[in-house]
């Protein structure tokens, strides 16, 4: 079945580096996202990999794609309290055109 | 573009009340989502449409939510009547599809049902 799992709480010092974690079940995903929700707003898209790739980075921002243990991570490099926010990670389901999101990881920066 | 557009951004109401979302999809996107997003149960779907046709209502709650896309520019969720158990954040987002799946998410509608 579909299921995206992340672990609920990450708590880093600034400038740090964060990794947020995510496994995903479907071997066929197209793509696999990251959004990340501020307080009272909506969800933003950050990045996204697609599948044949391994590693994409962007800015601060680096994606770490493993298909065979089905596992995705966001790496926050320099993490600022800027960085305070939810991050959800998504799978794409090619047959469907909908997305599966995980339950997001809440990520508290310190000073 | 302006992004996804949704409106009302906050919403309280009465118990038994009727309770209309509305949302604006981006221009040219074809698929037009719409979650539900509470503290308990997270990030829900609760309905999509692919050109203007419902596809998949297997999230939605129970009969008093009902969901329509009269057009290309235009969506709206209903509850009717609105409970307590309502109370959550409405999103809506919207995809080009056609593989393209990244979805663009709207603000938010905050509803509160006292």
């Amino acid at each position: 079945g579909e299921d995206v799992e992340q672990s609920l709480f990450l708590s880093v010092r600034e400038g740090d580096s964060s990794v947020i974690n995510c496994t995903y079940t479907d071997s066929s995903s197209t793509y696999l996202y990251w959004y990340k929700q501020e307080p009272g707003a909506g969800l933003q898209l950050l990045t996204y990999i697609f599948s044949n790739m391994d590693m994409k980075q962007d800015q601060r921002l680096t994606v770490l794609l493993n298909k065979k243990d089905k596992h995705l991570s966001l790496r926050i490099a320099d993490t600022q309290t800027g960085d305070s926010a939810i991050y959800f990670c998504a799978e794409s389901n090619p047959n469907t055109d909908k997305l599966i999101f995980g339950t997001g990881t809440r990520l508290q920066v310190f000073p | 573009d302006a992004g996804v557009i949704q409106s009302p951004r906050h919403e309280v109401t009465e118990m038994g009340q009727e309770v209309t979302l509305r949302c604006k999809p981006i221009s040219g996107h074809d698929y037009l989502f719409w979650y539900r997003q509470t503290m308990m149960r997270g990030l829900e779907l609760l309905i999509y449409f692919n050109n203007n046709v419902p596809i998949d209502d297997s999230g939605m709650p129970e009969d008093r939510f009902s969901a329509k896309m009269p057009n290309a520019s235009f969506s709206t969720l209903k509850i009717q009547p609105s409970e307590p158990r309502d109370s959550a954040v409405y999103f809506c987002a919207s995809s080009l599809g056609d593989r393209e799946e990244t979805q663009y998410f709207g603000p938010g509608t905050r509803l509160l049902v006292l």
